[in-house]
This record gives C-alpha cells, sequence and structure tokens, in this order.
C-alpha cells in the first residue's frame, strides 16, 4: 500500500498563476484533510472532507478551493497564488475510530 | 478557541531522558496525539493517548496526560541522535479535525 501520495513535491509560482495539488490515498478511508505548515506556527487546517462530495472549511480556507468525487483522491486548488500561501502543504487521511492522522510527505510551494 | 501551546526547543545529551511538554485548551477532546517530524519529511504519528487515560507507555515512550490541569508530556526514555525531530502534540477536535501545538524542536546531543 502507497498510504497517502502527494504530488508534487516541489513548486514555484508567480504571483496570480493557479494550481492544483493532487492527493491520493489507498487507506480507504473517509475522512481527509488538507493542512499548510508555515514555521513556527505548527499545521493549520485548510479544509476538510468526510466523504466523496462532502467537503468543509477549516482554519485558514481563503484563497484555497477544494472537491471531492471519490474516496481516493482529494485535490486542493489555489485559484490565485499570493506570496502569503508560500508554505508547505500536508494532505492526511483520518482513521475514524481513534482521529489518527496519517500524512502524506508533502509539497513544498514558492510564490514569487 | 481551540489552542495548543507547546515549547518551542529542547536540548538533552545522548542516553538522557527528554519530556516535551503541551497544554492544551479543548476539555472535550477525545484523543491527544505526539507526531515526530524529521527534515524533509511529513508527520509521523508516534503515539496517542484516550482522554480517560493518565498514561500509556509504548517501548521508550511514556505519555502522561492529567485533565484537570490540561496537560500532556511525551517522555523519551535514552534518548538517542535519531531521535532528534520536531515533535508535535495535537488534540483531536469535533469530527476527526485536529488542532496542532507549534512543535517543539528535540536537539540530541552526543
Amino acid at each position: 500500500n502507497a498510504g497517502v501520495t502527494q504530488t508534487p513535491k516541489f513548486q514555484v509560482l508567480k504571483t496570480g498563476q493557479s494550481m492544483t495539488l493532487q492527493c491520493a490515498q489507498d487507506m480507504n478511508h473517509e475522512y481527509m484533510s488538507w493542512y499548510r505548515q508555515d514555521p513556527g506556527m505548527g499545521l493549520r487546517l485548510i479544509h476538510y472532507s468526510v466523504g466523496a462530495g462532502i467537503t468543509d472549511q477549516g482554519e485558514v480556507p481563503n484563497g484555497y478551493n477544494v472537491s471531492r468525487s471519490t474516496t481516493e483522491d482529494f485535490p486542493l486548488r489555489l485559484l490565485s497564488a499570493a506570496p502569503s500561501q508560500t508554505s508547505v502543504y500536508f494532505c492526511a487521511t483520518v482513521r475514524e475510530d481513534t482521529d489518527t492522522q496519517y500524512f502524506g510527505p508533502g509539497t513544498r510551494l514558492t510564490v514569487l | 478557541g481551540e489552542d495548543v501551546e507547546q515549547s518551542l526547543f529542547l536540548s538533552v545529551r545522548e542516553g538522557d531522558s527528554s519530556v516535551i511538554n503541551c497544554t492544551y485548551t479543548d476539555s472535550s477532546s477525545t484523543y491527544l496525539y505526539w507526531y515526530k517530524q524529521e527534515p524533509g519529511a511529513g508527520l509521523q504519528l508516534l503515539t496517542y493517548i484516550f482522554s480517560n487515560m493518565d498514561m500509556k507507555q509504548d517501548q521508550r515512550l511514556t505519555v502522561l496526560l492529567n485533565k484537570k490541569d490540561k496537560h500532556l508530556s511525551l517522555r523519551i526514555a535514552d534518548t538517542q541522535t535519531g531521535d532528534s525531530a520536531i515533535y508535535f502534540c495535537a488534540e483531536s477536535i469535533r469530527g476527526g479535525k485536529l488542532i496542532f501545538g507549534q512543535g517543539t524542536e528535540l536537539s540530541v546531543k552526543p
């Protein structure tokens, strides 16, 4: 099993560009999450999904969109990238009985 | 709102015990977690404790939970250089969401 995979590993964007960060899982977990990690601030929840067709906002949702058409995939879209979105982005699946989160390897995004 | 606080740095000598502390605010949290992050990597679940437990031991790791004071600690016995990493405390809130602390950077000196 691959667990949680994320692509790309690294990305550089110019301000105003759009892109999609991909996340896929083969753990058959219904719950999936996107976090961003910034120095000294830990991880902050961007968006969340409890199953296909259902998404919810987290702590810092502005500037990001998500959709969940299948259990396996949970892409994160940046509509118009800004330098404040320079960060490391982690996708996670959630084991429902213990709320334990399993993280992907991360995408390091730089917005110039 | 919910908040999780950790000290930012801890330095110990190889072979000593390390104790990483965390305080949280949401008394309704069902589970509390410790994650480890090595440089350039994602977060790896180390252990978790159910909120009705006071202590959990797993090999070199001991987790202590004081619900009254909303205090969680992680003790690593016989700390090794390979334990050098950032350790995150997290609490679960409504529906599988986690609130993370800022992370404690553990430095182990030979």
